[in-house]
């Protein structure tokens, strides 16, 4: 299984912060990343796809990048509403795999 | 526009056998077009994908539980179902039915709202 390591497990920023998560994955995976957005008590939501695509609709604040084995997801400028934990997931083999998640709160 | 609702017992007995139903709406499971995902979620954890089933293809379960999971679909209800038999503590979780919008299997875009599953005597 190719394992997802997300870092880091939390993180506290203050609103207008530029705010940084990575996530390393234990074998080369081209670009096939997504990133969620999961906020207390709901689902995940799709925010980026194949690393850097922004999903319709999601604010362009957040952004993605890398390949291969190091990705970055960015919240260029951190809202009140972006308090939330932040998933990577890589869908390049099977099983599909996620990172151990970042708790993004306010300081 | 997809939508996804998990229904099933919110406390299960160990060494019981666990059935979740994933009833969609806006879409028809028969049609071949998506891929139908069971992800769930250890208390305060990460998520964990448990595989997925299409309406009349070959699952796939992730190995750490392939002994103990089966997936069914019902095309008449278009529900799609998970079975996960001798159950124990480290099975409670939310369970999340899920699928991809552009007909993969990568991508969950489409999420039910989750079930919290306790196992306990």
């Amino acid at each position: 299984d190719i394992q997802m390591t997300q870092s880091p497990s939390s993180l506290s920023a203050s609103v207008g912060d530029r705010v940084t998560i990575t996530c390393q994955a234990s074998q080369d995976i081209s670009n096939y990343l997504n990133w969620y957005q999961q906020k207390p008590g709901k689902a995940p939501k799709l925010l980026i796809y194949g690393a850097s695509n922004l999903e319709t609709g999601v604010p362009s604040r957040f952004s993605g990048s890398g390949s291969g084995t190091d990705f970055t997801f960015t919240i260029s400028s951190l809202q009140p509403e972006d308090i939330a934990t932040y998933h990577c997931q890589q869908h390049d083999d099977l099983p599909l795999t996620f990172g151990g998640g970042t708790k993004v709160e306010i300081k | 526009q997809v939508q996804l609702q998990e229904s099933g017992p919110g406390l299960v007995k160990p060494s019981q056998t666990l059935s979740l139903t994933c009833t969609v709406s806006g879409a028809s499971i028969s049609s071949g077009n998506y891929y139908w995902s069971w992800i769930r979620q250890h208390p305060g954890k990460g998520l964990e994908w448990i595989g997925y089933i299409y309406y009349n293809g070959r699952p796939y379960f992730i190995p750490s539980l392939k002994s103990r999971v089966t997936f069914s679909v019902d095309t008449s209800k278009n529900q799609f179902s998970l079975r996960l038999s001798s159950v124990t503590a480290a099975d409670t979780a939310i369970y999340y039915c899920a699928t991809d919008k552009s007909g993969s299997f990568a991508n969950f875009d489409y999420w039910g709202q989750g079930i919290q599953v306790i196992v306990s005597s």
